[in-house]
């Protein structure tokens, strides 16, 4: 099964301060995907990656950027954490193929203080 | 964007019981997924089901592209199937753009 791992489960931070999510995904896929989840709202995507070093923008990309340095890897960065950002975090990996499945991570829950 | 409505946004049921979740969706799509999240927050990859019908168990699934709606039936529940229920649809070239409904909070109780 694949596997796509997030390095933190819960995190906290203070306004202002950068964050990084990490997440590794281990089947090799072209495509990983950030999206927050708030009650209510269902999951947006904030930004996605097709390849090494492309990205493109969500739904909501705003307050947020991304890097891409290896394939397996794909972090999502909070310049300046404010508290409307306070949200689960899912990352998701999916192949290239257009009717492949998106598989998830199990989420960071960030709160920002 | 597609836009996609879930119902019933809540459901409780006896252990048991059987159940339909519905997903209707505002545009033609490429790919149509079903999750379920767990009460740990895990999203769990049920079905990919763009059309036709499909079964994992006492899960099935069938999507109606052509009416844009799509309808996970749930049988014999049980308490881990509680959790809230998701349909994502993907639409483009690449199918990389996907949009979620609101989802369906499901509670099993014995």
């Amino acid at each position: 099964d694949v596997k796509v791992t997030q390095s933190s489960r819960y995190l906290v931070k203070r306004t202002g301060e950068k964050v990084f999510l990490e997440c590794v995904q281990d089947m090799d896929h072209e495509n990983m995907f950030w999206y927050r989840q708030d009650p209510g709202l269902g999951l947006r995507l904030i930004y996605f990656s097709y390849d090494v070093k492309m990205k493109e923008k969500g739904d909501i990309p705003e307050g947020y950027s991304v890097s891409r340095e290896k394939k397996e890897r794909f972090s999502l960065i909070l310049e300046s954490a404010s508290t409307n950002q306070t949200s689960m975090y899912l990352c998701a990996s999916r192949s290239g193929l257009i009717n492949e499945k998106l598989f998830f991570g199990s989420g960071t829950q960030l709160s920002v203080l | 964007g597609i836009q996609v409505e879930q119902s019933p946004p809540d459901l409780i049921l006896q252990e048991g019981a059987n159940s339909t979740l519905r997903c209707n969706f505002s545009d033609s799509v490429n790919n149509l997924q079903w999750f379920h999240q767990n009460p740990w927050g895990q999203l769990i990859n049920l079905f990919y089901i763009p059309s036709g019908t499909k079964q994992n168990g006492r899960l099935s699934a069938t999507t109606v592209a052509t009416e844009r709606y799509s309808l996970l039936y749930i049988s014999s529940s049980q308490t881990t199937d509680s959790g809230v229920y998701f349909c994502a649809v993907g639409e483009g070239t690449t199918g990389n753009q996907f949009y979620f409904g609101t989802g369906t909070s499901l509670t099993v109780i014995p």
